[in-house]
This record gives C-alpha cells, sequence and structure tokens, in this order.
C-alpha cells in the first residue's frame, strides 16, 4: 500500500551544521508534501506546503532561509534545517496527500532532530 | 476557516474501561474528519475517518467515532481499554478538497492504567 518514507528517523548534529531530511511517497506521486513540527507533547504545527517543481509557501512565522524545502520530484521532498541551532531540535513530519477528495494524509514516521 | 478543539489533553481510564475522546470542530461547509494516533516518536497514523454516508464509523484497534453535526463533534470511543491503546490522539478537520493541509486539535494523551 501507499507509504510516505521519512529519512532519518534521529539525527544529532553539532551547532552551526546544516541538517537534510527526507520525505519520500512510495507506490505513489505527491505533487504537493506537508512538513509539520511538533514540540514536546504539543500538537503538529504547519510550516510548510512543498510543491513539485516550483517553490513552496511557507506559513508566517516560519524562516525560509533556516528551513529550506525543495521538491524535485513527485515522489520526493526535502527539508533542510541550515546552521541549525539548539532550540531547532523538534521533532519533524513531512505528510502527502492520500486522498485529494478528502484530505486524507498519510505520514511518515517523522525525523528527531537534537541539536547541541 | 476551520477549527478543531479536543476537550482535555489528558485523560486516563482503566484497563478495560471505556475511552472517550472529545473533539469538537468548526467548519463553514460540510467537512471531512478524522482521528489519528501517534505513538511515541513515531508518524501518525489513521484510526477512522469521515467522509460522507454513515456517520457511526469503525476504525482499527476496536475504535469508532460517530459524526454529530448538530452538535459539531466526532467523539471517539471505544469499549474496553488496552494497555496498547496508550498514545496520543489527535482529531483532524478538512474542508477542502485538493492538495490542502489538514487543521489538527492539540491533541489528546490517552493514559491506560492496569
Amino acid at each position: 500500500g501507499a507509504v510516505v518514507s521519512q529519512h532519518p528517523s534521529w539525527v544529532i548534529c553539532k551547532s552551526g551544521t546544516s541538517v537534510k531530511i527526507e520525505c519520500r511517497s512510495l507506490d505513489f506521486q505527491a505533487t504537493t508534501m506537508f512538513w509539520y513540527r511538533q514540540f514536546p507533547k504539543q500538537s503538529l504545527m504547519l510550516m510548510a506546503t512543498s510543491n513539485e517543481g516550483s517553490k513552496a509557501t511557507y506559513e508566517q512565522g516560519v524562516e525560509k532561509d533556516k528551513f529550506l524545502i525543495n521538491h524535485a520530484s513527485l515522489t520526493l521532498s526535502t527539508l533542510t534545517v541550515t546552521s541549525a541551532h539548539p532550540e531547532d531540535s523538534s521533532f519533524y513530519i513531512c505528510s502527502a496527500p492520500l486522498d485529494t477528495n478528502t484530505g486524507e494524509l498519510f505520514f511518515g514516521e517523522g525525523s528527531r532532530l537534537t541539536v547541541l | 476557516a476551520q477549527s478543531v478543539t479536543q476537550l482535555g489533553s489528558h485523560v486516563s481510564v482503566s484497563e478495560g474501561a471505556l475511552v472517550l475522546l472529545r473533539c469538537n470542530y468548526s467548519s463553514s461547509v460540510p467537512p471531512y474528519l478524522f482521528w489519528y494516533v501517534q505513538y511515541p516518536n513515531q508518524g501518525l497514523q489513521l484510526l477512522l475517518k469521515y467522509t460522507t454516508g454513515a456517520t457511526l464509523v469503525k476504525g482499527i484497534n476496536g475504535f469508532e467515532a460517530e459524526f454529530k453535526k448538530s452538535e459539531t463533534s466526532f467523539h471517539l470511543t471505544k469499549p474496553s481499554a488496552h494497555m496498547s491503546d496508550a498514545a496520543e490522539y489527535f482529531c483532524a478537520v478538512s474542508d477542502t478538497a485538493g492538495n490542502t493541509p489538514l487543521v489538527f486539535g492539540k491533541g489528546t494523551r490517552l493514559s491506560v492504567i492496569a
């Protein structure tokens, strides 16, 4: 069945470095993917909408230069956290529309980023 | 714009007891409603969804939810809680078709006591 695969599941990096998180749709094409951020014991916060072949749409308050999103193909979207700092430590989850008639989303497994 | 309110950030039940997680929504058009479950350090998994048709929908792991338009509610229930049900539960709404993100509630953490 349709699956969204996210990699890596866990990543630890030093402050000032950049980290790339990949989100792949398996067995289906996704012209749009959504990137969420989740703080401990909180809900999902939509960061941006990734659009294949065009620029991502960022939510208000999300730094475009800090969180670079690229949707290079119909099955791959990437989130790069640039010059990461400890406050960027979080759980990042991507998702893709499984059913565009209802808005149902299929989620990746999530990526836990820890910035030292 | 649509919104979701989940009453109770934390619900604790005994094993074998009824589980009731509350969700109310606001939407200007007939909504599509979802319940997702999240286990620690994992993504979200769909429990069940209401799109059209029967207002009582059954999902995985013995959960079900009833869409009540008059009450703008979509509460999640399970007759008998298991230890494995302990997780975070999110209610979400969509009122538009196409590639739009869901709007999530703040989540309810379910604890199951042995």
